[in-house]
Formats: C-alpha cells, sequence, structure tokens
C-alpha cells in the first residue's frame, strides 16, 4: 500500500523558520495536502494543492513540493503553532487517500 | 457555515459492527461537488483514512478496511454513515467525519483537501 513518510518530530525557537517534510513515491504526480492538528482538537486544512492557502490561514505557512517530497515551511514559528502536522495525498489510482505519519512541531 | 457532527455508540464489543452517523448542517449533502469521509485516530496515533462517499454513489475505502467497510449517504436526511464489521480492541479510536471539497476541469476532477471536519468520537472496542 503506499506511504507518505515524515520525520517523528521538529523543534525550532520562536521566530525561527519550521520545515516539516513529506515523501512519497506519486508526489512527482499528485498533491500534497497538510493539516495541522492541536491536542484534543481535530484537524485543520491548512495548505492544499501543494501550495495554496485556505482562507483563514495565516501567510507564515507555506508548502512546496519537488520530485517526491513536499515541504510545509513555517516562517517565524510562533508558540501557537505547536501541533501535529499531517501530510496527505493520493495514490497513484486516484481513488484512495493516505496520511503520513505525522510531526509534532515544538516551539520554544 | 458547514458543521459536522458524529453521533453513535461509544462502547462496541468485539465482533459486532460499529456504527456511526455524521449529520451535516449549514448546507446540503447533495450540493457541490463533495466526498464525504470518515477518518479515524488511535489514542496517541496518527490519522488513518478509512474513505469516502459521493451522491453519485461512488465510494472509495482504504484497502486495509475495505472487506469490512461500508459509507452510505442519506439525503433525506443530509447524512451519511459509517459501518465497520467484525471489530477488534484494533478499532478503538477517535472516528472523525470530514468534507472534501473538490472540482473537475479539463475533463479531470481534483481534490481541495478535507475542509470541513466533525469533533470526533470517542468508539471503544470492549467487552
Amino acid at each position: 500500500s503506499y506511504e507518505l513518510t515524515q520525520p517523528p518530530s521538529v523543534s525550532v525557537s520562536p521566530g525561527q523558520t519550521a520545515r516539516i517534510t513529506c515523501s512519497g513515491d506519486a508526489l512527482p504526480k499528485k498533491y500534497v495536502y497538510w493539516y495541522q492538528q492541536k491536542s484534543g482538537q481535530a484537524p485543520v486544512l491548512v495548505i492544499y494543492e501543494d501550495s495554496k492557502r485556505p482562507s483563514g490561514i495565516p501567510e507564515r505557512f507555506s508548502g512546496s513540493s519537488s520530485g517526491t517530497m513536499a515541504t510545509l515551511t513555517i516562517s517565524g514559528a510562533q508558540v501557537e503553532d505547536e501541533a501535529d502536522y499531517y501530510c496527505y495525498s493520493i495514490d497513484s489510482s486516484g481513488n484512495h487517500r493516505v496520511f503520513g505519519g505525522g510531526t509534532k512541531l515544538t516551539v520554544l | 457555515q458547514v458543521q459536522l457532527q458524529e453521533s453513535g455508540p461509544g462502547l462496541v464489543k468485539p465482533s459486532q459492527t460499529l456504527s456511526l452517523t455524521c449529520a451535516v448542517s449549514g448546507g446540503s449533502i447533495s450540493s457541490g461537488n463533495y466526498f464525504w469521509s470518515w477518518v479515524r485516530q488511535p489514542a496517541g496515533k496518527g490519522l488513518e483514512w478509512i474513505g469516502r462517499t459521493h451522491t453519485s454513489g461512488t465510494t472509495n475505502y482504504n484497502p486495509s478496511l475495505k472487506s469490512r467497510v461500508t459509507i452510505s449517504i442519506d439525503t433525506s436526511q443530509n447524512q451519511f454513515s459509517l459501518k465497520l464489521s467484525s471489530v477488534t480492541a484494533a478499532d478503538t479510536a477517535v472516528y472523525y467525519c470530514a468534507r472534501e471539497a473538490g472540482y473537475c476541469s479539463g475533463g479531470s476532477c481534483y481534490s481541495e483537501g478535507l475542509d470541513y471536519w466533525g469533533q470526533g468520537t470517542l468508539v471503544t472496542v470492549s467487552s
């Protein structure tokens, strides 16, 4: 089955740039989506179609994708950005969705 | 503002069928190009996509769960449902319903991601 691979954890100081990666064989042909999940809450979509930001998501969140790797970048990370982040994409059949294992972002 | 709300038993016995419903408010489940999805998350673990359905009748399931999962839609009640059969303790999780937005262009269809989520409901499998 198709898999997306993320680092288990990333740590930055407030104001620094945080980068979270996601790798998958189908990423050259399929979009990546990113979700933020704070403790005890439902996930929130922060990036869709590799680099688009839904309304209400701060501009410090950006996304990019090249080859088999996608990156979520948080420029000037803030303490409130501390959360689990999941990438999500579609397998080569186009019918099945899959989440990455998640990355715990610590900002302190 | 679209809202989704899961409901169903919080405790299910092993080997039985887990049944959940997601009520959609603030919009018609039949309007727009949306897939209605289920996602689950065991305690302390990551998100797992279960499957999705569309009012056209199209359904897609996670291959690892396909033999046990049924997702259906009831447009008259503006809700959709999840059934997971032959459950074990490994199916204990918070279950979320979510809306997947999409659009079609140039003969291809694209997803805009899971843009609205329910708050989640904990289902425990135990005797």
